[in-house]
Parts: C-alpha cells; sequence; structure tokens
C-alpha cells in the first residue's frame, strides 16, 4: 500500500517557468513533510520541509504548499533553471518512528534553456 | 561536512553469492537506514537500526539481512542473492528524533547476474 502518491512522474518545463509537483498522502499520523533532490549519480538530500501547523514554506525559490483538509502538499519551483534539472522525492513522517520517512515515486523535472 | 560513505559504488555479482553492502557514517547518529531505489518505486526501506545491535525491518526485508555492531557503521547482506535485487541502494543516517534530516550516501549500484 503506498502511503505518499506523487505526480507527474516526469515534468519539461522552460527555464523561468515553475514546475509544481504534488503529493498525497494517507495517513492523518504524518506531521512532517520534507522533499528531497536528488542529482545524478549523487544521493538525496533534503531541499525543504514542513509542518501541517504551516500552510506554506519558502526557502529561496522553493515553496512547499500544505493542505491539511485535503492531505496534499505541493512542491513550486520558481524561476526555475536548468541547474534545477533533477528528481524531486517528497516523503512524510510521524512523531514517534524515529525519521523514517515513506518516500512517493519521485518527479523527474527537466528545466531547458 | 556531514557524510554517509557507502564503500561500494558499483558491483557485479552472481545468483546466489553472499553480498555484503558496507556503510559509514562520520555524524554520531543514532538511527541508521538502508533504503532501495527503483525506477517508478521511488525510495522504499529495507531496514533500520536506532541503536548498535538494534534493527526493525522496513517495507522490503525479505532476502536482506542488516549487521550494526559498531555506531557508525551499518551492513546490509544478501544472503543469497537474485536477479530481482537489482538495484540501487542507498544507506542513510539521522539523529534520533522524528523530523530531523536524513543524510544519504551516494548509492551502491548492485548488479545480479
Amino acid at each position: 500500500q503506498q502511503q505518499v502518491k506523487q505526480s507527474p512522474q516526469s515534468l519539461i518545463v522552460q527555464k523561468g517557468g515553475i514546475p509544481i509537483i504534488n503529493c498525497a498522502y494517507e495517513n492523518t499520523a504524518f506531521d512532517y513533510f520534507p522533499w528531497y533532490q536528488q542529482f545524478p549519480g549523487k544521493g538525496p538530500a533534503l531541499l525543504i520541509a514542513i509542518r501541517p501547523d504551516v500552510s506554506e514554506k519558502k526557502e529561496g525559490r522553493f515553496t512547499i504548499s500544505f493542505n491539511k483538509s485535503a492531505k496534499q502538499f505541493s512542491l513550486h519551483i520558481m524561476d526555475s533553471q536548468p541547474g534545477d534539472s533533477a528528481t524531486y522525492f517528497c516523503a512524510a513522517s510521524r512523531t514517534g518512528t524515529a525519521s523514517k520517512l515513506t518516500f512517493g515515486t519521485g518527479t523527474r523535472l527537466q528545466v531547458t534553456l | 561536512d556531514v557524510k554517509v560513505t557507502q564503500s561500494s559504488r558499483y558491483l557485479v555479482k552472481r545468483t546466489g553469492e553472499k553480498v555484503f553492502l558496507e556503510c559509514v557514517q562520520d555524524m554520531d547518529h543514532e538511527n541508521m537506514f538502508w533504503y532501495r531505489q527503483d525506477p517508478g518505486l521511488g525510495l522504499r526501506l529495507i531496514y533500520f537500526s536506532y541503536d548498535v545491535k538494534m534493527k526493525e525491518k522496513g517495507d522490503i526485508p525479505e532476502g536482506y539481512s542488516v549487521s550494526r555492531e559498531k555506531k557508525e557503521r551499518f551492513s546490509l547482506i544478501l544472503e543469497s542473492a537474485s536477479t530481482n535485487q537489482t538495484s540501487m541502494y542507498l544507506c542513510a543516517s539521522s539523529l534520533w528524533s522524528s523530523g530531523n534530516t536524513i543524510y544519504f550516501g551516494e548509492g551502491s549500484w548492485l548488479t545480479v547476474v
């Protein structure tokens, strides 16, 4: 049973565009929602994270929007650049489970010139 | 700078061989993880350890075992490798509490022929 559903599987945008990646979760006990970025040949690295007490969090060009009632959260990349081309994973975990994360299936983003 | 090191980046093994994947972290983290990454399936947790000699099954433990004799080292063992275990394996570590950043190694590509 997939507890975190991510879409789309792949995405191509032009430089300057705003790619949006969506995730939906099922377990209402989840209370920590990070996004990880992975470049080819590298391990994933934490990009930005949010907790359900806020509806939005921004860090530089990256924004997480969170909708608790819909059990959905999304990543927006403002003014996207070719260097943002990577695979993005959403994830979720709940208090009391140490740092165990349940990951989405990933979105491969390509930003073209 | 935080570091999770996976000693073998690329391995080719024969069906039935015993395979060891080694991982070392230098951050004095309590938690260590082994994930498997496959296209379209995201990252799936194989095993998790929250202390020396302690281990907990993840979502897909079948066919795998782990060993944690020292805090900084976490090994993944494939007792009898099979072709369906061909994959990218990612080691990670974190501090104990939920919501702490998980740091990943660069991955070990295993091909079983």
